[in-house]
């Protein structure tokens, strides 16, 4: 079975500044789906980013981008220029080519320092 | 669009009683879905739907039932509530889960006494 590691769980970074949430996943797949969604105090999941494991280039959403290595089963999402709105729990998530579910990692709860 | 959205945001339930947490969907989404996230932990599957009529366990299914009579409605159904259950209980949709995000509701936050 497919698992999702977060080992941090609690980062803390100074607005402005850049900081780094990891990811391990647990797969013998080759052709899969890698997430990061976003969980504001407001419990909405939202969607930050998005890579396809068949693609060797890093996706990137203008402060959100991820150093994504298949063969070390490894998917950080780095943040650049902190915002005070950047504060929330970030879940890692794993999703297998063809499959219907979404396996979650535990989640990194990320707090923005003024 | 309303999105996803669910009922009751809130409830209190004491042990053995029954409820059902409402899930309602306006984007047309073939694949939804039920998670529950207890206290600093990550998302559970409890039960999903591939479409209308459609249904499958997740990784949590023991004390929920679920039906998907229509796209748009995915209901959860605690029978006998216990306070294992107490949790925070989110419906999601998709249209294609390999290819685009899921996405989710508000929350159902479920005390059980």
């Amino acid at each position: 079975a497919q698992t999702v590691t977060q080992s941090q769980p609690e980062m803390s970074v100074q607005e402005a500044e850049t900081v780094t949430l990891s990811c391990t996943y647990d797969t013998s797949e080759s052709d899969y789906y890698l997430f990061w969604y976003k969980q504001p105090p407001s419990r909405q999941m939202i969607l930050v980013i998005r890579q396809e494991a068949y693609k060797q280039q890093n996706a990137t959403e203008n402060r959100f981008s991820v150093n994504f290595q298949k063969a070390a089963k490894s998917f950080s999402l780095k943040i650049s220029d902190s915002q005070l709105g950047d504060a929330a729990m970030y879940f890692c998530a794993y999703l297998r080519r063809g499959a219907q579910k979404l396996v979650f990692g535990q989640g990194t709860r990320l707090t923005i320092n003024p | 669009n309303a999105g996803v959205t669910q009922t009751p945001k809130f409830r209190i339930l004491k042990i053995g009683q029954s409820m059902t947490l409402q899930c309602t969907q306006d984007m047309n989404h073939n694949y939804m879905y039920w998670y529950r996230q207890d206290p600093g932990m990550g998302l559970k599957l409890i039960y999903y739907s591939v479409g209308a009529g459609i249904t499958d366990k997740g990784e949590v299914p023991n004390g929920y039932n679920v039906s998907r009579s229509t796209t748009e409605d995915f209901p959860l159904r605690l029978e006998l509530a216990a306070p294992s259950q107490t949790s925070v209980y989110f419906c999601a949709s998709s249209s294609n889960p390999s290819r685009e995000t899921q996405y989710f509701g508000p929350g159902t936050r479920l005390l059980v006494l």
